[in-house]
This record gives structure tokens, C-alpha cells and sequence, in this order.
């Protein structure tokens, strides 16, 4: 079983300063992990994942994330946040089950207010 | 290929009454996922189908829940005998083998 926690519902920075946005997970299986962005009445976008190799992930739009196993986490950072990065911004993990379901398990959010 | 497209991107509807939701997946994708996301939370996995095949369905997704995806190309979603717990939105998802899932703008039910 898998289950992702997000650490604060509501992260605000100023704009030019640093987001680090944290996630956590537990996983059974070797993890498969997320980043999406969702915009408000919007689906989800695709930041950025972890699967193998590299533990550093580097995603859309200035966006990064490290995955640590011994700490169990994969917090998303950007080093100089925009407008436009204001957003509502989920966490998930899926089991590496050799490809046979990628069904996503996700955090409950983290909203991201960038002050101008 | 502009994406996952889900119809209608909303609803409303009174309780009792019964509502079908489409997604069209990307059309190189064969695995096909419904989430339903209520506010303030993260979406929660309903059901998945690979190809036409429906592999998984949550215990979220009760009797009045049914999804299909006939030759495995759009789906649908329905759901009979509305309540007002049922609102929420519903997303629909689509990935390939590399597990990346892509998603639709969702259709967001308001059930009155």
C-alpha cells in the first residue's frame, strides 16, 4: 500500500524568493513519484517524476525535486518564485510493479501563494 | 494530438437523476484512469482499464458507479441515482508504459 503525506496545506513565499514545498511517502514497493500543478477548475499538469536513476529530477518550469529514500521524501523546489507559479500543487506516488498499473495515490495539496 | 478531453466540463443535476461523463484518452495511450477530486483534497483513484479491459475498481466506486471503454478508445463514466455526495470532480487520465498519466480538464458534477 502506498500513502503520500504533504507537509502544510498552504505554503506562501514572496515573489524572487525560494519554494520547497515537502513530500513524503510510504510505499511497499520500490516507489514511482509525482509532482502535478493544478490550476483553479483546471485538471492536473505533469511537473516532473521519479522512477529510476538520477535522484535529482528536474521538471517543468524552474521546478526540481530529490528523491531521498533514506528519508523518504521527494520535496519540490524552485529557487525564485513567479506569479504565475500560484497554484495548488499535489504529490503522488505509484508502486513499481513493472509496468503493469501506474494507478496514482496522492497528497491532500499543498497551495502555493506567491506575494508580489 | 491536443490532450485528454473530458465532456462536459460541467453539470448539474438534481438527485435521483442519472449522468454520463466522456473521456477521450491520447490515442497512443491504451491505460485509462477516473479519479474523482472533492475540495481540498488530492484526487482518489476510482477505476483503471488497459485497452478495453477494466483491470481495478476502488471501493469508492459503488453500484451506481459504472465506466466503460468499449475497443479501447474513449470512455465513459456514469453514474444512476445521483445524491449530493456524488459532487465532486471527476477527472480521467490517460498513460502509456511509461506510467506518466496525463490529465483531461475534468467535468465537475454539482448535484442539487
Amino acid at each position: 500500500a502506498q500513502s503520500v503525506t504533504q507537509l502544510g496545506s498552504h505554503v506562501s513565499v514572496s515573489e524572487g524568493a525560494l519554494v520547497l514545498l515537502r513530500c513524503n511517502y510510504s510505499s511497499s514497493v520500490p516507489p514511482y513519484l509525482f509532482w502535478y500543478v493544478q490550476y483553479p477548475n483546471q485538471g492536473l499538469q505533469l511537473l516532473l517524476k521519479y522512477t529510476t536513476g538520477a535522484t535529482l529530477v528536474k521538471g517543468i518550469n524552474g521546478f526540481e525535486a530529490e528523491f531521498k529514500k533514506s528519508e523518504t521524501s521527494f520535496h519540490l523546489t524552485k529557487p525564485s518564485a513567479h506569479m504565475s507559479d500560484a497554484a495548488e500543487y499535489f504529490c503522488a506516488v505509484s508502486p513499481d510493479s513493472g509496468g503493469s498499473n501506474y494507478k496514482l495515490t496522492f497528497g491532500k495539496g499543498t497551495l502555493l501563494t506567491v506575494n508580489p | 494530438d491536443t490532450g485528454v478531453s473530458q465532456d462536459p466540463r460541467h453539470k448539474i443535476t438534481k438527485r435521483g437523476q442519472n449522468v454520463t461523463f466522456r473521456c477521450d484518452p491520447i490515442s497512443e495511450h491504451n491505460r485509462l484512469y477516473w479519479y474523482r477530486q472533492t475540495l481540498g483534497q488530492g484526487p482518489e483513484f476510482l477505476t483503471y482499464f488497459q485497452n478495453e479491459a477494466q483491470l481495478e475498481k476502488s471501493r469508492l466506486l459503488s453500484d451506481r458507479f459504472s465506466a466503460e471503454r468499449p475497443k479501447g478508445s474513449f470512455s465513459t463514466l456514469e453514474i444512476q441515482r445521483t445524491e449530493q455526495g456524488d459532487s465532486a470532480m471527476y477527472l480521467c487520465a490517460s498513460s502509456d508504459y511509461t506510467g506518466s498519466a496525463f490529465f483531461g480538464q475534468g467535468t465537475r458534477l454539482t448535484v442539487v
